[in-house]
């Protein structure tokens, strides 16, 4: 069965502050999308990447940039010189590309608190 | 990319009514998929819902109370049935992307309050 696991449920930065979100996942596919999303408090969900299992670069963009490593099952999220506006509740999230579970499977989210 | 509207956004309901949240997608598309998201928690798959079969429920979840139609490729709706204050939650439809596409796609999600 596949799972993520976000172990910081809650995280407290000043503004500046580069900050890092973890994400460990487990999963039997070879073949799978890693996702982050962004929930600010108005609710929505804000797409922020997504993630082929067969590929491993690591990507910027922005002041945002992801660090997958297939070897450990990590797919963690750094915001470099955080914002009040990056506070939010950040999912990180799984599914199985083709013979799997297509839905997604979230982690529990870790919560940002950027203060000024 | 897919747009999805759902209806409503918000409604507060009495204890016992039903209340049938729409989903459209402004593209045709094989799953859709429905989340719950209770407060303070993270999003749970209720069900999966293939257009021309019978709706696919997750462990927890049971058609009685979450009835699902899917009569189009286009469109679904999840009702909340006999509610109690317990399924005062964020009700969000999803639509997968295809392989070429980068995300999966959100509705803005159905705040329940059942007082």
């Amino acid at each position: 069965a596949q799972k993520v696991t976000q172990a910081q449920t809650e995280i407290s930065v000043v503004e500046k502050e580069d900050v890092t979100l973890d994400c460990v996942y487990e999963t039997r596919d070879t073949t799978y999308y890693l996702f982050w999303y962004k929930q600010p408090p108005s609710g929505e969900l804000v797409f922020l990447i997504r993630r082929n299992s067969f590929d491993e670069q690591n990507e910027i963009s922005g002041r945002y940039s992801w660090n997958f490593q297939k070897s450990t099952s990590s797919f963690n999220f750094t915001i470099t010189a955080s914002q009040v506006v990056d506070s939010a509740v950040y999912f990180c999230a799984l599914s199985e590309a083709f013979t799997g579970r297509r839905a997604l499977t979230f982690g529990s989210g870790t919560r940002l608190q950027v203060q000024p | 990319s897919a747009v999805i509207s759902q209806k409503p956004s918000r409604d507060i309901c009495q204890r016992g009514t039903s209340l049938t949240i729409q989903c459209q997608v402004d593209s045709q598309v094989t799953m859709m998929f429905w989340y719950r998201q209770q407060p303070g928690q993270s999003l749970t798959l209720i069900a999966t819902a293939n257009q021309g079969s019978e709706a696919t429920y997750e462990s927890g979840f049971v058609i009685d109370k979450f009835p699902i139609s899917r009569p189009n490729l286009t469109f679904s709706t999840l009702t909340v049935s006999n509610m109690s204050p317990e399924d005062s939650s964020i009700y969000l439809c999803s639509v997968e992307g295809t392989w070429g596409n980068t995300e999966a796609f959100f509705g803005q999600g159905t705040r329940l309050t059942v007082v």
